[in-house]
C-alpha cells in the first residue's frame, strides 16, 4: 500500500527566508506525486505535480519540487517565502488506477507553515 | 465557473441523526471524489465516481455512510446515523477525465455532538 509522510508537523520561516518543506513516499511503481496547499478554510490547491521525466518541477506560485528516486522523496521549495505563503502544505501520492491519476490520492499528514514578519 | 460548490458550509447536528452533505463539480467534470480530513487520520478518499457510477467506495469507513450520484451535477454523501466520530471537513473535489487537475471544493465543516 502507498503511504506518505511528512516529518515536519510545524515549520516556521522569516518573510524572504528559503524553505524545504520533506516528503517521503512509500509506492512499489513509479509514482505521481503531488503537493497541494490548504489556506484556512478554503479546500486544496494544487501547486505541482510529478508524472514522468525531469525530476525538478516547477509549480505555481514560485514553487518547486525535487523528486529522488534513491531517498524516496518529493521535497518541496520556494527560494523566497511571502507572508502569504502561510498556510498548510500537503504532499500526496497517486495510483494510476484507470484515469484517475489526479484524484485517488493518499496525502501525508500536512506541514504547517508559519511565516514571521 | 464557480468551482466546485458544497452545501452546507458548517453542519451542526446530534448524535444518532441523519446528515447529508451536498456537491455540486464544476460542469464537464467526470470523475468527482469524497474525501474527509480529519485531525486524526488526515485526509482520506471516501469514494470516487466516474461519469455517475462509484467506482471505488473502499473508503467508506462503514454503512452508515452512503454516497449517490443522481446526475452529472449533483452529489450527496449521507451519513445514518451520525456519531460523534464522524466529525470532520468533508470535501468534494472533481476533475475531467480523471488526469487532469484536481479542484476541491471548500469543504462541510460537519460536527456530531
Amino acid at each position: 500500500a502507498q503511504s506518505v509522510t511528512q516529518p515536519d508537523i510545524h515549520i516556521t520561516v522569516s518573510e524572504g527566508a528559503s524553505l524545504e518543506l520533506r516528503c517521503n513516499y512509500s509506492y512499489g511503481a513509479t509514482p505521481y506525486l503531488f503537493w497541494y496547499v490548504q489556506s484556512p478554510g478554503q479546500g486544496l490547491q494544487l501547486l505541482l505535480k510529478y508524472f514522468s521525466g525531469d525530476t525538478l518541477v516547477q509549480g505555481i506560485k514560485g514553487f518547486e519540487a525535487e523528486f529522488k528516486r534513491s531517498q524516496s522523496s518529493f521535497n518541496l521549495r520556494k527560494p523566497s517565502v511571502h507572508w502569504s505563503d502561510a498556510a498548510e502544505y500537503f504532499c500526496a501520492v497517486g495510483a494510476h488506477a484507470g484515469g484517475t491519476s489526479y484524484g485517488k490520492l493518499t496525502f501525508g499528514q500536512g506541514t504547517i507553515l508559519t511565516v514571521h514578519p | 465557473d464557480a468551482g466546485v460548490i458544497q452545501s452546507p458550509r458548517h453542519e451542526v447536528t446530534e448524535m444518532g441523526q441523519e446528515v447529508t452533505l451536498r456537491c455540486k463539480p464544476i460542469s464537464g467534470h467526470d470523475y468527482l471524489f469524497w474525501y474527509r480530513q480529519t485531525m486524526m487520520r488526515g485526509l482520506e478518499l471516501l469514494i470516487y465516481f466516474n461519469n455517475n457510477v462509484p467506482i471505488d467506495d473502499s473508503g467508506m469507513p462503514e454503512d452508515r455512510f452512503s454516497a449517490k450520484m443522481p446526475n452529472a451535477s449533483f452529489s450527496t454523501l449521507k451519513i445514518q446515523p451520525s456519531e460523534p466520530r464522524d466529525s470532520a471537513v468533508y470535501f468534494c473535489a472533481s476533475s475531467r477525465q480523471g488526469r487532469e487537475k484536481l479542484f476541491f471544493g471548500s469543504g462541510t465543516q460537519l460536527s456530531v455532538l
